[in-house]
């Protein structure tokens, strides 16, 4: 069974602060790794998509590393902005869809 | 450019009624899934469809059906709905096909359900 556990389940950091989550993953098998991020009272919208072990991948002051061999991707953000609040996701993708686990809160306090 | 578009943005159910939930996409995507939202549980799946005549049962399919009309739209029904069923639904679509999991997602604006 596939599974995804996400870390923290919430955090709270104050503007200005750099910050990073935990993605962990069955290393067999893999497929692909996602990021989205969820803002309250919005839709999903999709940050990275990662597919090969030791992928890096950066939006603005927000990236991503991947580590198949060990079952792990890292999200990073920079100097936390509170337009930065929601949560992230990490599905994994099997052949044809997302796994989706319950995310990491986060709340950057102005 | 709509992208994935969702009907009714809010409904209210008594136990025991149908309705059927409305999703379409003009991004010319292939496959097509539904989730549900509960609180502390994530997006769970309930039912996918890799391509137009095609649908596969995801993590919690109890209690739907779902209707490929065409390559646009992709529907959900309740047949008799419980309140087990309360939960906010979205739709969303991608590009391919086969292989769909190494593919961004668009998701709709959800449905926001309450069956009483």
């Amino acid at each position: 069974i596939l599974n995804v556990e996400q870390s923290p389940q919430s955090l709270h950091v104050q503007e200005g602060d750099s910050t990073n989550f935990t993605c962990s993953f069955p290393s067999s098998n893999f497929y692909a790794l996602h990021w989205y991020r969820w803002e309250t009272a919005k839709s999903p919208e999709a940050l990275f998509v990662m597919t090969l072990n030791g992928d890096e991948k950066k939006k603005g002051r927000i990236s991503a590393t991947l580590n198949t061999k060990e079952g792990y991707s890292y999200l990073y953000i920079k100097g936390s902005q509170p337009e930065d609040s929601a949560t992230y996701l990490c599905p994994i993708g099997a052949t044809n869809k997302l796994i989706f686990g319950t995310g990491t809160l986060l709340a950057v306090q102005p | 450019n709509a992208g994935v578009t969702q009907t009714p943005k809010f409904q209210v159910l008594k136990t025991g009624q149908s309705m059927t939930l409305q999703c379409a996409q003009d991004m010319n995507h292939n496959s097509m899934y539904w989730y549900r939202q509960d609180p502390g549980m994530g997006l769970r799946l309930i039912y996918y469809s890799a391509s137009e005549g095609t649908t596969d049962k995801g993590e919690v399919p109890n209690g739907y059906n779902v209707s490929r009309l065409n390559k646009r739209e992709f529907s959900l029904r309740l047949e008799s709905a419980a309140p087990s069923q309360t939960s906010v639904y979205f739709c969303a679509s991608t590009e391919a096909g086969t292989g769909a999991g190494s593919y961004e997602q668009y998701f709709g604006p959800g449905t926001r359900l309450t069956v009483t």
